[in-house]
């Protein structure tokens, strides 16, 4: 079936500027994880939701950074005022719930800001 | 808070050689280690995952050995082929970081034909 995917790819916005990255988890799967992987790192958590709340959003930076699962679905990761430090890949990932563990990892989106 | 070291961040082998790639922790209610292998431009791909109620797993060419005392494991791949060259990734989580995954630092792995 299909996997996670996230539109767009890549994003190169201007320094302050608004921005949304969208996920799409596999069907079915009611948890969703955002991370963000800069260039030679491993991912680092940002926020999962369970279903449409946010069970954790305890790796967000700041409060630039926000994310709706409005429907239990598709998830939007929005960055206000967007720094130059944001540039990285935000990558999503689905679980069937976060108590079996395994997450599948979307392509990513590579986000620059100039 | 949760820290997984990684080690060692580049391998290079032979084909045919045997690969091992080393994951520390340091939280003690960890419970799932999951391995990861990324290409370059894609997301992390799930290979192999161990709980700890289980000391070694395999999966063809790939194993994975967890030693809960010490609070590390490995990853082993043998026979390896070219197209096995990929940054591999180590990864916890349960205990205080139930839900998320907590990742290494990765491994940069090169198969020389």
């Amino acid at each position: 079936g299909a996997g996670v995917s996230q539109t767009p790819s890549n994003k190169v916005t201007e320094k302050g500027k608004y921005v949304e990255l969208r996920c799409d988890p596999i069907s079915g799967h009611t948890a969703l994880y955002w991370y963000r992987q800069s260039l030679g790192q491993g991912p680092e958590f940002l926020i999962y939701f369970q279903g449409t709340g946010a069970a954790d959003d305890s790796g967000l930076p700041n409060d630039r950074f926000f994310a709706v699962r409005p429907e239990g679905s598709v998830s939007t990761l929005k960055i206000q005022r967007t720094e130059r430090g944001d540039s990285a890949v935000y990558l999503c990932a689905s679980s069937p719930s976060p108590g079996e563990y395994e997450q599948y990892f979307g392509p990513g989106t590579r986000l620059t800001v100039t | 808070g949760e820290n997984v070291e990684q080690h060692p961040s580049t391998l290079s082998v032979q084909e045919g050689d045997s690969a091992v790639i080393k994951c520390t922790y340091s939280d003690s209610a960890s419970n799932y280690f999951p391995w990861y292998k990324q290409e370059l431009g894609k997301g992390p791909q799930l290979i192999i995952d161990i709980r700890s109620n289980v000391g070694e797993k395999k999966d063809q060419r790939i194993a994975v050995t967890l030693n809960k005392t010490a609070k590390h494991f490995s990853l082993h791949i043998t026979e390896t082929q070219p197209e096995d060259s990929a940054v591999y990734f180590c990864a916890e989580s349960g205990g205080t970081s139930y839900g998320k995954l907590t990742f290494g630092q990765g491994t940069i792995l090169t198969v020389h034909p």
